[in-house]
């Protein structure tokens, strides 16, 4: 099976502008969940979808949103981008939500000037 | 709030030695699962192993073994017989039952030396 794949994988943007990143999972699985890699802050959950409906959210300000699809492909967006959204942005998969291992993509790496 | 913590920012081992990485976590839950998950310089987080809380018996996967002492809220990971490709940086990880979210320590970045 492919694994978990995320695009774009390394992106730039302004400060101001908004960003789009996708997530495919695992061929069935139906839960996939955002994580945000910083340095000073380590590895933070932002939020989880399964069956198109988010099921919970992390502490994170409005401008983090996200959705998922009928196929299980996930996007996010960050609006009105911050020096401080630069990190790591990983997405992770499992067959079904709330039981057992999450298995992650490699990550897409945000740089905001 | 679930706190997983790793005391150990960096471990250091000769290749073909033996480590031992320390997780403890705070939890009010009895049904939970615990994880280790490793990040290479790639930054591809790869999951090494994972341990139900309700069995007794401490997992295993090749060479990398758990200490699981579920009253001691300890989940520590041994690396046998250690290589150049274990480098990494290594998290241990939490998740309660029918819970989404995964929590993490703060890592522990392994060095193998030749």
């Amino acid at each position: 099976k492919a694994g978990v794949t995320q695009t774009p994988r390394y992106l730039i943007k302004t400060r101001g502008q908004q960003v789009t990143l996708s997530c495919s999972p695992i061929s069935g699985h139906r839960s996939v969940s955002w994580y945000q890699q910083t340095p000073g802050q380590g590895l933070q959950f932002l939020f989880e979808y399964f069956s198109e409906t988010q099921r919970n959210k992390g502490n994170f300000p409005g401008r983090f949103s996200g959705r998922q699809f009928s196929n299980s492909r996930s996007e996010m967006n960050v609006s009105t981008l911050e020096l401080g959204d630069s990190a790591l942005y990983l997405c992770a998969s499992s067959w079904a939500s709330g039981i057992g291992e999450q298995y992650f993509g490699p990550g897409t790496r945000l740089t905001v000037t | 709030a679930q706190t997983v913590t790793q005391s150990q920012p960096e471990m250091s081992v000769q290749e073909a030695e033996t480590v031992t990485l320390s997780c403890t976590y705070d939890t009010s839950e009895s049904d939970y699962y615990l994880f280790w998950y490793k990040q290479p310089p790639s930054r591809q987080m790869i999951l090494v192993i994972r341990q139900e809380a309700y069995k007794q018996q401490n997992a295993t996967e090749n060479r990398f073994s758990v200490n699981f002492q579920k009253a001691a809220k300890s989940f520590s990971l041994k690396i046998s017989d250690s290589q150049l490709g274990d480098a990494a940086m290594y998290f241990c990880a939490y998740i309660p039952l029918n819970d989404y979210k995964l929590s993490f320590g703060a890592g522990t970045t392994v060095t193998v030396r030749a």
